[in-house]
């Protein structure tokens, strides 16, 4: 079947450590992006690619890297330089910029 | 810059009655996109309906319509005949395809719970 995979679902890492979350698609959509929902608020983007080995920033960019080197794959760093990393992530693709965007599970990440 | 307000945190309401979610928003862009989103328990967002700036018709949908008014930048829809497995949270979003700043592009509101009770 064809969609987005993030995984893990859960995540927990300790604080100053890098993690990477992954997302997938098989879709074959160009854009993907990465958002960031934390408790009663609404989704932020975090950056976003509309090609492979291309992808820009969104509204809350600082302590996060991306990667872009398959069209399928778009992976996240969360850094240490994030300050408050704790928050569930959504992945999502779709044909184009500016195009409905089909979501991935998400990932909660804790950071303790 | 632009901005999504979902005015609406919380609405309930008994199933089969109708409800509505607002949505305004603010851009000086004349080209733009709306979405609105659902989200359920699950965390998963589900595409609803995208129009562009260029198109103010309704939209109806089996249950689901949408009213869009650029004379008052809202972007409203509403459930006819609610059911439980309605209750998600409701995101709208507003897109600007033309903008050169990619914090600029896409905006979500803060979303609306929506609770159907049986």
């Amino acid at each position: 079947d064809g969609g987005i995979t993030q995984s893990p679902k859960y995540l927990f890492r300790k604080e100053g450590q890098n993690v990477t979350l992954s997302c997938e698609q098989n879709l074959n959509h160009d854009a993907m992006y990465w958002y960031r929902q934390d408790p009663g608020q609404g989704l932020r983007l975090i950056y976003y690619s509309q090609i492979v080995n291309d992808f820009q920033k969104g509204d809350i960019a600082e302590g996060y890297s991306v990667s872009r080197e398959k069209k399928e794959s778009f992976p996240l760093t969360v850094t240490s330089a994030q300050k408050n990393p704790t928050a569930f992530y959504l992945c999502a693709s779709s044909t184009g910029t500016s195009n409905e965007q089909f979501f991935g599970p998400g990932t909660r990440l804790t950071v303790l | 810059a632009q901005k999504v307000t979902q005015a609406q945190t919380e609405i309930s309401v008994v199933e089969k009655e109708d409800v509505t979610l607002d949505c305004v928003y603010e851009t000086r862009d004349t080209t733009y996109y709306l979405f609105w989103y659902k989200q359920p328990p699950s965390g998963e967002l589900v595409f609803l309906i995208r129009r562009n700036s260029f198109d103010e018709q309704n939209e109806i949908s089996g249950r689901y319509s949408w009213n869009f008014q650029k004379s008052t930048s809202s972007f409203n829809f509403t459930i006819t005949a609610s059911q439980v497995v309605d209750s998600a949270v409701y995101f709208c979003a507003l897109d600007l395809p033309l903008s050169n700043f990619g914090n600029e592009k896409l905006t979500f509101g803060t979303g609306t719970r929506l609770t159907i009770i049986p």
